[in-house]
């Protein structure tokens, strides 16, 4: 079965400090992993993906995030915070089989972010 | 706006009503998606879409749940005999997507429906 674990409830950052936000995943074979972000009362917003290439992706906003396949993980990334950063990041797993699901995405819990002056 | 939209945003109702969610999204998406999140929780898939075809449902979507989408366009999402349980933010999604291809394409969502049972 798929699945996501965001290991922290919270992230806490100072301003211009990097922060990293972890994420690993478990699918059966080749993933499709992508981080969302939320706002209060807003809907998610999509960040970045990592669908195949480049273990380094880079998205919206300064995020980047790493594939690592040994370690099943999808760590997102930024290299100076910013308090306007401060939000629920959320990591999302599908399988890439052709044979797969083809609709939905596996959400993790999320992770509240909050970056600090 | 040409982002996904959803309407009402919020609804309160009372147990045992009916209620009924509406979804327009990007107008060249084929495939839609309904999700349910809870409080503290991420979003859990419902239910999917390709074109005006219902192509996989999640076990969370009893049989109070139905969802149509009659033209391939906007979708409905209607919840009968509501109960207290139910009560979440209903998010719907689409992204453009074919089989064997575009399978990798990100969801756009929309703002929600935010649903309180009394």
């Amino acid at each position: 079965a798929q699945s996501v674990a965001q290991p922290e409830d919270q992230v806490n950052v100072a301003e211009g400090n990097p922060l990293t936000v972890k994420c690993t995943y478990s699918v059966s074979g080749n993933p499709y992993l992508f981080w969302y972000v939320q706002y209060p009362n807003r809907g998610l917003q999509f960040l970045l993906k990592y669908i195949t290439g480049d273990n380094l992706v880079k998205g919206s906003y300064g995020f980047e995030a790493e594939f690592n396949k040994s370690q099943t993980s999808f760590h997102l990334k930024k290299p100076s915070a910013l308090v306007s950063d401060s939000a629920l990041y959320f990591c999302a797993v599908r399988e890439s089989s052709y044979g797969g699901s083809q609709g939905n995405l596996i959400f993790g819990k999320g992770t509240k972010l909050s970056v600090k002056p | 706006d040409t982002g996904v939209s959803q309407d009402p945003r919020h609804k309160i109702t009372k147990r045992g009503q009916n209620v009924t969610f509406r979804c327009d999204p990007i107008s060249e998406h084929n495939r839609l998606y309904w999700y349910r999140q809870t409080l503290g929780q991420g979003p859990e898939f419902l239910t999917y879409f390709q074109n005006e075809a219902q192509l996989e449902k999640s076990r969370l979507l009893s049989d109070r749940f139905s969802a149509e989408r009659p033209k391939g366009s906007f979708s409905t999402l209607e919840i009968q005999r509501t109960e207290q349980g139910d009560s979440a933010m209903y998010l719907c999604a689409s992204s453009l997507g074919f089989r064997g291809a575009g399978e990798g394409n990100e969801q756009f969502f929309g703002p929600g429906t935010r649903l309180t049972v009394l």
